[in-house]
């Protein structure tokens, strides 16, 4: 049982490029959401899902899209990654709309 | 209204004390109140958590405290193992509007 998988753990970017982050869960939760975690700042919800098929913004969804084209994966995307976006990106889910989330083990995201 | 605050920001505690971590909220609609432990290079994971029906859960060595009217709850680690060395967060919130704090970094001392 392997729970939430994050891919790729770590990745340099140059400004202007693009990459997809890939979250796959194993536990048949419907509800799946991706953070980003800097230094002071807590975790910050970009998106998240309530389903299959469906996405919604968060707290700082801007230079962000995704998609959840499937019930056990959920993919975060930089269309033109910018030095802000540098971070630790994790990805959480969920059974019930409230209760605990597990998180996977992050993506280490810098942008140069 | 949508803020939590967390503090102290780290702490330290020798072997066998007791680390006690508090956080505020603003938003009297939150209802659901769930503390994360990280450990370096690792994702937070769920410790305990409490709804504000009760003012009290304890699990093992971790107790919340709520307290309702202040809109504050705290975290206790009784006779603190320098295994629970890490980062904890508090969060608060409801559906899938979650709020968490900007953390404590805890060192247990041997």
């Amino acid at each position: 049982n392997a729970g939430v998988t994050q891919t790729p753990k770590f990745r340099v970017l140059k400004t202007g490029q693009s990459m997809t982050l890939l979250c796959a869960q194993d536990m048949n939760h419907e509800y799946m959401y991706w953070y980003r975690q800097d230094p002071g700042m807590g975790l910050r919800l970009i998106h998240y899902s309530v389903g299959e098929g469906t996405t919604a913004k968060g707290e700082v969804p801007d230079g962000y899209n995704v998609s959840r084209l499937k019930k056990q994966n959920f993919l975060l995307g930089l269309e033109s990654a910018a030095p802000s976006q540098t971070s630790v990106y994790f990805c959480a889910s969920s059974y019930y709309s409230v209760g605990g989330y597990t998180f996977g083990s992050g993506t280490r995201l810098t942008v140069v | 209204q949508q803020q939590v605050k967390q503090s102290p920001q780290s702490l330290i505690v020798q072997k066998g004390g007791i680390s006690i971590i508090n956080c505020a909220y603003e938003n009297t609609a939150f209802d659901y109140f769930p503390w994360y432990q990280q450990f370096p290079g690792k994702g937070p994971a769920l410790l305990i958590a409490i709804r504000p029906d009760v003012s009290e859960k304890k699990e093992g060595r971790f107790t919340i405290s709520f307290n309702k009217s202040a809109k504050q709850f705290s975290l206790h680690i009784m006779d603190s193992q320098p295994g629970d060395s890490a980062t904890y967060f508090c969060a608060a919130g409801y559906g899938q509007n979650f709020v968490f704090g900007p953390g404590t970094r805890l060192s247990v001392l041997p």
